[in-house]
Protein backbone atom coordinates (compact mmCIF):
# COMPACT_ATOMS: atom_id res chain seq x y z
CA UNK A 1 0.00 0.00 0.00
CA UNK A 2 1.25 3.36 -0.27
CA UNK A 3 1.45 5.64 2.83
CA UNK A 4 0.89 9.27 2.54
CA UNK A 5 2.18 11.26 5.27
CA UNK A 6 1.89 14.91 5.81
CA UNK A 7 3.34 17.62 7.23
CA UNK A 8 2.81 19.32 9.69
CA UNK A 9 0.05 17.71 11.41
CA UNK A 10 -1.27 21.45 12.58
CA UNK A 11 -0.45 24.87 11.85
CA UNK A 12 -1.28 28.36 12.78
CA UNK A 13 -1.22 31.42 9.78
CA UNK A 14 -2.87 34.70 10.25
CA UNK A 15 -5.15 36.07 7.46
CA UNK A 16 -3.53 37.36 4.94
CA UNK A 17 -0.62 34.95 4.65
CA UNK A 18 0.55 32.43 3.13
CA UNK A 19 0.11 28.53 4.22
CA UNK A 20 1.92 25.56 2.89
CA UNK A 21 1.46 21.65 3.63
CA UNK A 22 3.61 19.16 2.31
CA UNK A 23 2.53 15.42 1.45
CA UNK A 24 5.06 12.77 0.70
CA UNK A 25 4.19 9.32 -0.84
CA UNK A 26 5.65 6.35 -0.08
CA UNK A 27 5.87 5.14 -3.61
CA UNK A 28 5.97 7.23 -6.72
CA UNK A 29 2.19 7.78 -8.43
CA UNK A 30 3.68 9.85 -11.34
CA UNK A 31 2.21 7.74 -14.14
CA UNK A 32 4.92 8.18 -16.93
CA UNK A 33 3.05 7.28 -20.05
CA UNK A 34 0.66 10.64 -19.69
CA UNK A 35 3.05 12.38 -17.23
CA UNK A 36 0.08 12.75 -14.46
CA UNK A 37 0.67 12.46 -10.93
CA UNK A 38 -2.55 10.99 -9.26
CA UNK A 39 -2.43 13.15 -5.96
CA UNK A 40 -5.14 15.44 -5.25
CA UNK A 41 -5.83 17.92 -2.47
CA UNK A 42 -8.85 17.85 -0.05
CA UNK A 43 -10.23 20.23 2.86
CA UNK A 44 -13.06 19.44 5.34
CA UNK A 45 -15.15 21.76 7.34
CA UNK A 46 -16.27 20.70 10.87
CA UNK A 47 -19.86 18.65 10.36
CA UNK A 48 -19.09 18.48 6.27
CA UNK A 49 -18.07 16.34 3.95
CA UNK A 50 -14.20 16.96 2.20
CA UNK A 51 -14.17 19.00 -0.60
CA UNK A 52 -12.57 18.28 -3.92
CA UNK A 53 -9.30 21.20 -4.24
CA UNK A 54 -6.65 20.29 -6.36
CA UNK A 55 -6.58 16.68 -8.47
CA UNK A 56 -3.73 15.48 -10.91
CA UNK A 57 -0.94 17.25 -8.59
CA UNK A 58 -2.12 20.59 -9.53
CA UNK A 59 -5.40 21.10 -11.48
CA UNK A 60 -7.46 23.46 -9.45
CA UNK A 61 -11.31 22.02 -9.46
CA UNK A 62 -13.89 24.32 -10.78
CA UNK A 63 -15.21 26.92 -8.83
CA UNK A 64 -11.91 26.86 -6.07
CA UNK A 65 -10.55 30.04 -5.58
CA UNK A 66 -7.14 30.75 -7.51
CA UNK A 67 -5.24 31.34 -4.30
CA UNK A 68 -5.55 27.65 -3.83
CA UNK A 69 -2.75 25.63 -5.84
CA UNK A 70 -0.48 22.70 -5.72
CA UNK A 71 2.90 22.18 -6.87
CA UNK A 72 4.84 18.86 -6.93
CA UNK A 73 6.00 15.57 -8.36
CA UNK A 74 6.93 11.64 -7.81
CA UNK A 75 6.65 11.73 -4.32
CA UNK A 76 6.86 14.75 -3.10
CA UNK A 77 3.80 17.49 -3.09
CA UNK A 78 2.75 20.82 -1.86
CA UNK A 79 -0.55 22.55 -1.12
CA UNK A 80 -0.07 26.65 -1.28
CA UNK A 81 -2.89 29.02 -0.06
CA UNK A 82 -1.42 31.95 -1.18
CA UNK A 83 -3.05 34.82 1.55
CA UNK A 84 -5.34 33.11 3.78
CA UNK A 85 -9.16 33.91 4.55
CA UNK A 86 -10.96 32.47 7.55
CA UNK A 87 -13.25 29.92 5.17
CA UNK A 88 -9.81 28.61 4.81
CA UNK A 89 -9.88 27.73 8.40
CA UNK A 90 -10.50 23.37 7.73
CA UNK A 91 -8.66 20.15 7.82
CA UNK A 92 -6.70 19.39 4.36
CA UNK A 93 -5.90 16.11 3.17
CA UNK A 94 -3.64 14.44 0.47
CA UNK A 95 -4.98 11.56 -1.08
CA UNK A 96 -3.43 9.07 -4.40
CA UNK A 97 -4.99 7.75 -6.34
CA UNK A 98 -2.67 6.10 -8.52
CA UNK A 99 -3.74 2.16 -7.03
CA UNK A 100 -5.48 0.59 -4.44
CA UNK A 101 -6.11 1.34 -1.73
CA UNK A 102 -6.86 5.02 -2.10
CA UNK A 103 -4.98 5.78 0.57
CA UNK A 104 -5.24 9.35 2.36
CA UNK A 105 -2.86 11.60 4.59
CA UNK A 106 -3.30 11.82 8.38
CA UNK A 107 -4.62 15.60 7.32
CA UNK A 108 -3.66 18.54 8.80
CA UNK A 109 -5.48 21.51 10.86
CA UNK A 110 -5.53 24.62 9.33
CA UNK A 111 -6.57 27.72 11.92
CA UNK A 112 -6.18 30.96 11.89
CA UNK A 113 -3.72 33.00 13.97
CA UNK B 1 -26.74 20.12 -8.66
CA UNK B 2 -25.34 16.68 -8.66
CA UNK B 3 -26.38 14.96 -5.68
CA UNK B 4 -25.49 11.54 -3.50
CA UNK B 5 -27.86 10.88 -0.50
CA UNK B 6 -26.77 8.17 1.73
CA UNK B 7 -29.15 6.38 4.01
CA UNK B 8 -29.20 2.99 6.39
CA UNK B 9 -26.86 3.97 8.85
CA UNK B 10 -27.56 3.22 12.97
CA UNK B 11 -26.58 1.51 16.08
CA UNK B 12 -25.96 -2.03 15.28
CA UNK B 13 -24.49 -4.90 17.52
CA UNK B 14 -20.82 -6.60 16.72
CA UNK B 15 -21.06 -9.40 14.60
CA UNK B 16 -24.34 -7.84 13.32
CA UNK B 17 -25.38 -6.81 9.77
CA UNK B 18 -26.48 -3.24 7.77
CA UNK B 19 -26.63 -2.38 4.39
CA UNK B 20 -26.14 1.48 3.46
CA UNK B 21 -27.75 2.86 0.13
CA UNK B 22 -26.81 5.61 -1.85
CA UNK B 23 -28.93 7.00 -3.93
CA UNK B 24 -27.27 9.24 -7.16
CA UNK B 25 -29.14 12.51 -8.76
CA UNK B 26 -28.46 14.86 -11.71
CA UNK B 27 -25.72 12.95 -13.24
CA UNK B 28 -25.79 9.92 -15.29
CA UNK B 29 -24.68 7.47 -12.77
CA UNK B 30 -23.96 4.78 -14.88
CA UNK B 31 -21.26 6.38 -16.60
CA UNK B 32 -18.80 6.69 -13.16
CA UNK B 33 -16.98 4.94 -11.01
CA UNK B 34 -18.08 5.02 -7.07
CA UNK B 35 -16.46 4.81 -3.58
CA UNK B 36 -17.39 4.41 0.17
CA UNK B 37 -14.86 6.13 2.36
CA UNK B 38 -15.59 6.71 5.94
CA UNK B 39 -14.15 8.93 8.93
CA UNK B 40 -14.13 7.81 12.52
CA UNK B 41 -15.38 10.01 15.32
CA UNK B 42 -12.32 12.66 15.61
CA UNK B 43 -10.50 10.63 12.74
CA UNK B 44 -8.99 10.93 9.29
CA UNK B 45 -10.55 9.60 6.14
CA UNK B 46 -10.05 5.92 5.15
CA UNK B 47 -10.96 4.63 1.87
CA UNK B 48 -13.41 1.51 2.22
CA UNK B 49 -14.09 0.36 -1.06
CA UNK B 50 -14.60 1.22 -5.27
CA UNK B 51 -17.12 -0.02 -7.90
CA UNK B 52 -16.24 0.88 -11.62
CA UNK B 53 -18.96 2.64 -13.62
CA UNK B 54 -20.46 -0.75 -15.41
CA UNK B 55 -19.46 -3.19 -11.50
CA UNK B 56 -17.24 -5.46 -13.26
CA UNK B 57 -14.33 -4.09 -11.10
CA UNK B 58 -14.19 -3.91 -7.76
CA UNK B 59 -11.58 -2.90 -4.98
CA UNK B 60 -12.24 -3.44 -0.88
CA UNK B 61 -9.86 -2.30 1.73
CA UNK B 62 -7.79 -4.44 3.70
CA UNK B 63 -9.82 -4.05 6.82
CA UNK B 64 -13.16 -4.89 5.29
CA UNK B 65 -12.19 -7.32 2.73
CA UNK B 66 -14.66 -10.38 3.00
CA UNK B 67 -16.84 -8.49 5.40
CA UNK B 68 -18.25 -5.64 3.37
CA UNK B 69 -19.57 -5.83 -0.65
CA UNK B 70 -20.31 -2.99 -2.40
CA UNK B 71 -22.55 -3.25 -5.22
CA UNK B 72 -24.54 -0.87 -7.55
CA UNK B 73 -27.84 -0.68 -9.46
CA UNK B 74 -27.48 1.91 -12.43
CA UNK B 75 -31.06 1.56 -13.45
CA UNK B 76 -31.98 2.73 -9.48
CA UNK B 77 -29.28 4.93 -9.51
CA UNK B 78 -28.28 3.53 -6.39
CA UNK B 79 -24.94 2.43 -4.43
CA UNK B 80 -25.10 0.15 -2.11
CA UNK B 81 -22.64 -1.17 0.85
CA UNK B 82 -23.16 -4.61 2.65
CA UNK B 83 -21.56 -4.47 6.00
CA UNK B 84 -21.48 -8.01 7.75
CA UNK B 85 -19.32 -9.23 10.80
CA UNK B 86 -19.41 -5.96 11.83
CA UNK B 87 -16.62 -4.15 15.08
CA UNK B 88 -16.47 -1.73 17.46
CA UNK B 89 -13.57 -0.25 14.95
CA UNK B 90 -16.23 -0.09 11.96
CA UNK B 91 -18.02 2.97 13.77
CA UNK B 92 -17.68 6.10 11.30
CA UNK B 93 -19.28 7.94 9.23
CA UNK B 94 -19.79 6.03 5.53
CA UNK B 95 -19.47 8.73 2.47
CA UNK B 96 -20.95 8.16 -0.75
CA UNK B 97 -18.44 9.56 -3.38
CA UNK B 98 -18.25 9.87 -6.93
CA UNK B 99 -15.43 9.78 -9.46
CA UNK B 100 -14.34 12.92 -11.21
CA UNK B 101 -14.23 11.70 -14.78
CA UNK B 102 -16.78 8.88 -16.45
CA UNK B 103 -15.21 5.78 -17.20
CA UNK B 104 -12.23 5.77 -15.63
CA UNK B 105 -11.14 3.69 -12.30
CA UNK B 106 -8.20 5.52 -11.14
CA UNK B 107 -9.20 9.84 -10.60
CA UNK B 108 -10.08 11.54 -7.82
CA UNK B 109 -13.41 11.68 -5.57
CA UNK B 110 -14.65 14.97 -6.55
CA UNK B 111 -18.93 14.84 -5.43
CA UNK B 112 -19.43 13.64 -1.76
CA UNK B 113 -22.76 12.92 0.02
CA UNK B 114 -23.54 14.18 3.68
CA UNK B 115 -22.64 10.86 5.04
CA UNK B 116 -24.79 8.57 7.20
CA UNK B 117 -23.17 7.09 10.46
CA UNK B 118 -22.82 3.84 11.90
CA UNK B 119 -22.70 2.90 15.21
CA UNK B 120 -21.29 -0.55 16.41
CA UNK B 121 -21.62 -1.35 19.86
CA UNK B 122 -23.50 -3.60 22.85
Amino acid sequence: DIVMTQSPDSLAVSLGERATINCKSSQNVLYTSNNKNYLAWYHQKPGQPPKLLIYWATTRESGVPDRFSGSGSGTDFTLTISSLQAEDAAVYYCQQYYSPPYTFGQGTKLEIK
Amino acid sequence: QVQLVESGGGVVQPGRSLRLSCVASRFTFSNYGMHWVRQAPGKGLEWVAFISYDGSTKYYADSVKGRFTISRDNSKNTLYLQMNSLRPEDTAVYYCVKGSQSGDDYVSFNIWGQGTLVTVSS
